[in-house]
């Protein structure tokens, strides 16, 4: 399995500004993905974290208001950028381990934008 | 492309009841898993049960067991002898076996009463 830490773990932000949200896993994983759950609602894909190279959205996701890095094979950040109301979302980390088929969730960032 | 369907919304149950939650998934795939994810009221998914498309047997494990049907593309997941504490949103969920991703049903919002 594999243990994944993600902070913050919630925020209240003003409309405007951006907030930087960070997914530690304590072993190296293969794939990592970021989801976003709005009020209600199931989960949707962002894009999957590469390491080393451009993340990969999803359709409806670009990267100028979903910035992603994945320094290495533990670590990732995802950025809501110029946030508004409609952002106010969960976020999840998501990793998938080699030889694994279920994946792993952090335990998600409930972001409120007022 | 794959969808995942719960026509079930949300369900009442009184503590000790049995519930049974629907999972309807569509997909052109011959090999493909599918899961079944908890989410409680703290927000993150935990990972309940897994079955891949090549067995079909139903299982039991603790008060949790699933029956997976090919034949109507069902994944149905029953709780025995419910407790408050399974109140939660469960989530169906289905993975192709060539892609990373996973695709999420609505979810069904279970509430048990004492």
């Amino acid at each position: 399995s594999a243990v994944i830490s993600q902070k913050p773990s919630r925020d209240i932000c003003q409309r405007g500004t951006s907030l930087t949200i960070q997914c530690q896993v304590d072993s190296q994983v293969t794939m990592m993905f970021w989801y976003r759950q709005q009020p209600g609602q199931s989960l949707t894909l962002i894009a999957t974290a590469n390491q080393g190279s451009e993340a990969t959205y999803e359709s409806g996701f670009v990267i100028d208001k979903f910035p992603i890095s994945r320094p290495n094979l533990t670590f990732s950040t995802l950025t809501v950028s110029n946030m508004s109301p409609e952002d106010s979302s969960i976020y999840l980390c998501s990793v998938h381990v080699a030889g694994i088929t279920e994946a792993f969730f952090g335990q998600g960032t409930r972001l409120t934008v007022v | 492309a794959q969808k995942v369907t719960q026509a079930q919304t949300e369900i009442s149950v009184v503590e000790k009841e049995d519930v049974t939650l629907d999972c309807v998934y569509e997909t052109r795939d011959t090999t493909y898993y599918l899961f079944w994810y908890k989410q409680p009221p703290s927000g993150e998914l935990v990972f309940l049960i897994r079955r891949n498309s090549f067995d079909e047997q139903n299982e039991i494990s603790g008060r949790y067991s699933w029956n997976f049907q090919k034949s109507t593309s069902s994944f149905n997941f029953t709780i025995t002898a419910s407790q408050v504490v399974d109140s939660a949103v469960y989530f169906c969920a289905l993975r192709v076996d060539y892609g990373q991703n996973f695709v999420f049903g609505p979810g069904t919002r279970l509430s048990v009463l004492p």
